[in-house]
């Protein structure tokens, strides 16, 4: 079965720190993996996916099937950047739990 | 309206009532989704159709009957629900079939609380 693991509920940094939000997997075949955004008061959206390599709004995510992680980064963080992170995996979206990351001023 | 479009946004109902949720899509997309979203839980995928066509039931109660009468529009049927089907109800939609690099694109929401 596949399953997503996020295992920080909440993240707290201050602004210009670097952020690491962790992602776990469990997938038998070759994973397509995403990161789901959710700022305050708006809809769920892409953030990126690993198959795209991009960078998005400074955040990148490698994903190592070694460690089958998919941990989301970026070097320094902005307070627009608060907001609820989900990990997702494959076409249909198996979510992790979400972290909700808070950066302050 | 673009994108993907829930109504209602709220919805109170007593146990034996029944309503539906309506999802509606603007973006040309093939495939459909209903994800429940609780406080407690992860996202949890109900329901997926692919051109009007069930692929996908998550072992889903049956006083949750979704139908889809064609690609741009998808309910959510609902009778004799308990409390704690109280959540946030999503409906999403992606230009294909559900695969490994589909990106989903969802709505607002739809917040139920059953009393």
């Amino acid at each position: 079965a596949q399953r997503v693991t996020q295992p920080e509920k909440l993240l707290s940094v201050f602004k210009g720190a670097p952020v690491e939000l962790k992602c776990n997997y469990s997938y038998s075949g070759s994973p397509e993996l995403f990161w789901y955004v959710q700022y305050s008061r708006q809809r769920l959206q892409l953030l990126l996916r690993h198959i795209s390599r991009e960078s998005i709004k400074g955040f990148t995510a490698d994903l190592n099937k070694g460690e089958t992680s998919f941990h989301l980064k970026k070097p320094f963080a902005q307070e627009e950047d608060s907001a609820m992170y989900y990990c997702a995996l494959d076409g249909k979206l198996t979510f992790g739990q979400g972290t909700i990351l808070t950066v302050h001023p | 309206e673009t994108g993907v479009t829930q109504t209602p946004r709220h919805l109170v109902m007593g146990m034996t009532n029944k309503k539906s949720l309506k999802c509606e899509q603007h973006l040309g997309h093939n495939a459909m989704y209903w994800y429940k979203q609780s406080a407690k839980k992860p996202l949890e995928l109900m329901f997926v159709y692919s051109l009007e066509e069930r692929v996908e039931n998550n072992s889903v109660p049956s006083r949750f009957s979704p139908e889809c009468p064609n690609s741009s529009h998808l309910f959510l049927h609902l009778h004799t629900l308990q409390p704690e089907d109280s959540a946030l109800y999503l409906c999403a939609s992606s230009q294909d079939a559900p695969s490994g690099a589909n990106v989903l694109t969802f709505g607002a929401g739809s917040r139920l609380t059953v009393l």
